[in-house]
């Protein structure tokens, strides 16, 4: 089975500018949840989707929005990109029905410059 | 955003030794996940424990979920080279799945031959 797939591994962006990345879930799972990791603020939950409805959302500003598809493959884009966004975003995948572990992507390293 | 307290931040340790790390939460936590990450890799799952009390083995691994649902605890034993990284408590949400986890501060491991 494959595992959850992020695009693109890395990527620099420009003050201001927007950025969307994407999640592939394993398949079959149909939640997707996204995290930042900087290393001030450590591993923090930014929203869930499943079924794609947004189920759950964390504390981040409404720059920060995201999306699922009807394939369970879920999009994140942060607009007016800020030099404090810099960090890896990591997506996690989990069956959703009551599951209660979650595998991670490798996830998609943002530099805002 | 909220960071579970993790102890120790950090330890160099010699091959063969056995580890041991923990987790604590203000907040009850109906499941507790252990991950490890290496650098520029999003977080593994090593184990997940679903209920109070339990004790459960991954190998060298043991982690056990607190009494109290606020803390858990990780075990390596007979550390070896590849144990190297930062290693991750989580706890699940308050429904209990995984699609809102809060992370520890992480414990970085360093092993010496």
């Amino acid at each position: 089975k494959a595992g959850v797939t992020q695009t693109p591994r890395y990527l620099i962006k420009t003050r201001g500018q927007q950025v969307t990345l994407s999640c592939s879930p394993i398949s079959g799972h149909r939640s997707v949840s996204w995290y930042q990791q900087t290393p001030g603020q450590g591993l923090q939950f930014l929203f869930e989707y499943f079924s794609e409805t947004q189920r759950n959302k964390g504390n981040f500003p409404g720059r920060f929005s995201g999306r699922q598809f009807s394939n369970s493959r879920s999009e994140m884009n942060v607009s007016t990109l800020e030099l404090g966004d810099s960090a890896l975003y990591l997506c996690a995948s989990s069956s959703g029905q009551g599951a209660r572990e979650a595998f991670f992507g490798q996830g998609t390293r943002l530099t805002v410059v | 955003g909220q960071q579970l307290n993790q102890s120790p931040q950090s330890m160099f340790i010699q091959e063969g030794e056995d580890v041991s790390m923990n987790c604590t939460s203000s907040s009850i936590f109906n499941t507790w996940l252990w991950y490890k990450q290496d650098p520029g890799e999003g977080p593994v799952l090593l184990i997940a424990l679903y209920k109070a009390g339990e004790l459960t083995s991954n190998g060298r691994l043991t982690a056990q979920f607190g009494i109290t649902r606020k803390d858990s605890f990780l075990n390596i034993s007979a550390s070896i080279p590849s144990d190297v990284g930062i290693y991750f408590c989580a706890g699940g949400g308050n429904t209990g799945t995984a699609s809102k986890l809060t992370f520890g501060t992480g414990t970085r491991l360093q092993v010496t031959l």
